[in-house]
């Protein structure tokens, strides 16, 4: 178990590109969330998925914000036509199933749309 | 975030207690979690609480929860530099999958 995997650390792009990133969860965990986190805030949900479901998506999920996660293992998500506004950290975490199971955070990667 | 708050900011001495605290406003929270952040990391895990317990203990950890005033303090003893960091309190709900974050409480520990 090497915990929650994010790729890549960092990403600097021009306004108006894509961006992809990837998320690895731990092996065994089921649920996967998508979280944004500016500066000076916690982080904000994006998405859920349990499997390869996708169950939930935040209101904060515009249309440019597209997430996968093919096969129930690894999970992408994809940022149409970057704004400077989407600059922030991305960080995915995973979990069991089951109520109150805690969320494994991976280490996050951070977008700066320039 | 907006249901759940944090003071922004706490400096300790070395070796003294740091106490946290964290007010929600969803009484049905079933759990609550405390999860650290250091610079450029993502959120490590510290410690949860499910909503029917008082208090929880682990190590230099103990976690209160005043269920009717809707008040979680996370205590660290004897504090140390390393624990300089920032500290979230999340819940989630007993109808929902996702955590809700407070803003965090930026730690600062001095010697």
């Amino acid at each position: 178990d090497t915990g929650v995997s994010q790729d890549p650390r960092h990403k600097i792009t021009k306004r108006g590109q894509n961006v992809t990133f990837r998320c690895d969860p731990i092996s065994e965990h089921n649920r996967l969330y998508w979280y944004r986190q500016t500066l000076g805030q916690g982080p904000e949900f994006l998405t859920y998925f349990q499997n390869e479901a996708q169950l939930e998506k935040s209101r904060l999920l515009s249309d440019r914000f597209s997430a996968e996660r093919p096969k129930g293992s690894f999970s992408t998500l994809e940022i149409q036509r970057t704004e400077q506004g989407d600059s922030a950290m991305y960080l995915c975490a995973s979990s069991t199933r089951g109520g109150g199971s805690p969320l494994h955070f991976g280490n996050g990667t951070r977008l700066t749309v320039t | 975030g907006e249901d759940v708050e944090q003071s922004l900011f706490l400096s300790v001495r070395e070796g003294d207690s740091s106490v946290i605290n964290c007010t929600y406003t969803d009484s049905s929270s079933t759990y609550l979690y405390w999860y650290k952040q250091e610079p450029g990391a993502g959120l490590q895990l510290l410690t949860y609480i499910f909503s029917n317990m008082d208090m929880k203990q682990d190590q230099r950890l103990t976690v209160l929860l005043n269920k009717k005033d809707k008040h979680l303090s996370l205590r660290i003893a004897d504090t140390q530099t390393g624990d300089s960091a920032i500290y979230f309190c999340a819940e989630i709900r007993d109808s929902g999958y996702a955590l809700n974050f407070g803003k965090g409480t930026s730690l600062l520990v001095t010697p």
